[in-house]
């Protein structure tokens, strides 16, 4: 199994230019969250969500969105780039109890300069 | 919302033990510890649920105090590879918000 995959792994943008980051995962988990990590830093969540069409906002949502069409998928969308989102973004899913761990895919490091 | 974590920082000498504490102000349902080291993605390591018992596996164990809203992480005879910065995680309920802690970073030197 591939797990929690992140693509892509580096990125640098411009200030005011648009992404998607891409997370995808084949273990069939309901949950699946994003976070932001700056360094020297802990994790923030942005963004989660419990299943297929359902997204709620986490600590730090401002300057990103999300959608979940699909179990398997959950982009995150950076609009209007700023250099406050430098930072590393770690994708992680879950099955839907309390009793089960993340899953973390392996980051994407992005760039706004 | 964020829980704090003690110590910030901690250097050990191979054998030897630690404990980092995870605090709350809200009351808590679960709390994960996890480990990350330099560069890499956070790696699970427990989870300890309300009304569960103290768990551990090999020289790594905790416990979880649900009326203080506090867990600690135990490490026994600390060993060269438990380098890296734990985090706490923690929520109220599942398919709620999740908050990890504020990071210790742990050293064991030789």
């Amino acid at each position: 199994n591939a797990g929690v995959t992140q693509t892509p792994k580096f990125r640098i943008l411009k200030i005011g230019q648009s992404m998607t980051l891409q997370c995808t995962q084949d273990m069939n988990h309901n949950y699946m969250y994003w976070y932001r990590q700056d360094p020297g830093m802990g994790l923030k969540l942005i963004y989660y969500s419990v299943g297929a069409g359902i997204t709620d906002k986490g600590e730090v949502p401002n300057g990103y969105n999300v959608s979940r069409s699909t179990t398997e998928d959950f982009p995150l969308r950076l609009e209007l780039a700023a250099p406050s989102q430098t930072s590393v973004y770690f994708c992680a899913s879950r099955k839907g109890d309390s009793n089960q761990p993340q899953h973390f895919g392996d980051g994407t490091r992005l760039s706004i300069l | 919302q964020q829980p704090v974590q003690s110590p910030q920082a901690v250097i050990l000498r191979e054998g030897e033990d630690a404990v980092i504490n995870c605090s709350s102000s809200k009351a808590l349902y679960s709390v994960h510890w996890y480990r990350q080291k330099h560069g890499e993605a956070p790696v699970f390591l427990m989870i300890l649920l309300k009304g569960g018992e103290q768990k551990g596996h090999e020289k790594i164990s905790a416990s979880f105090n649900e009326k203080k809203q506090q867990s600690s992480l135990y490490l026994t005879a600390s060993q060269l590879s438990y380098s890296g910065t734990y985090f706490c995680g923690t929520e109220k309920g599942a398919g709620n918000q999740f908050y990890f802690g504020t990071g210790t970073s742990l050293t064991v030197i030789p």
